[in-house]
């Protein structure tokens, strides 16, 4: 496994301005997850992938917030008129299919974005 | 909806100290529950986890038993090093179809030599 890798690591951005952040799950991994962390807070569900089928959002997502996963392989995770607000770290984990608790979920290092 | 309350940080101990993060959670039903690390500049490790009622896991001198009746995982150390010292999440996970993890607030963990 070469890990759950994302892109960038750091991201600074304008207010009002567009950004798009990637995650590169591991190969055989076919479920995908956005997780947003602010800061003294653990990190909050935002979004999820079974192959390339968006199957939840949280109600975090505003509509400013798009994610896709063409092919069901990368993803991206795109914010519209960033705002200060947005300012977190963008987690994206990955997982094997399976319904049960045994699939773990396996992280990246996350992007930062600072939104000025 | 599900919940995880940790124990309010930071915590300081010395090296070889004793470690009790307590962490209880709110769900309806019977989750799995986990425990993930944040070492400084990396990504969240899972840690250790318990899938149901009196399991106990266990992972790097670290262990934690899933207590139904108090709705309770607390992560214990015997003896802490330095290298311990990172961001602790409790978590809890149903399994189905979406099987999202909900954290808690994450408590930091220093130790001194």
């Amino acid at each position: 496994d070469t890990g759950v890798s994302q892109d960038p690591r750091h991201k600074i951005t304008k207010r009002g301005q567009n950004v798009t952040f990637r995650c590169d799950p591991i190969s055989e991994h076919n479920r995908l997850y956005w997780y947003r962390q602010t800061l003294g807070q653990g990190p909050e569900f935002l979004t999820y992938f079974q192959n390339e089928a968006q199957l939840e959002k949280s109600r975090l997502l505003s509509d400013r917030f798009s994610a896709e996963r063409p092919k069901g392989s990368f993803s991206t995770l795109e914010i519209q008129r960033t705002e200060q607000g947005d300012s977190a770290m963008y987690l994206c984990a990955s997982s094997r299919g399976l319904a049960g608790p045994q699939g773990e979920q396996y992280f990246g290092p996350g992007t930062r974005l600072t939104v000025t | 909806g599900n919940s995880v309350t940790q124990m309010e940080g930071p915590v300081t101990l010395s090296e070889e100290a004793f470690l009790t993060i307590n962490c209880t959670y709110t769900a309806t039903g019977y989750p799995s529950l986990f425990w993930y690390v944040q070492y400084p500049g990396e990504g969240l490790q899972l840690l250790l986890k318990a899938t149901k009622a009196d399991d106990k896991g266990s992972n790097k001198g670290f262990e934690a038993t899933y207590r139904k009746e108090t709705t309770s995982f607390h992560l214990e150390k015997g003896s802490v090093q330095v290298s311990d010292s990172a961001v602790y999440f409790c978590a809890l996970i149903f399994s189905g179809a979406n099987s999202k993890l909900t954290f808690g607030k994450g408590i930091t963990l220093s130790v001194r030599p």
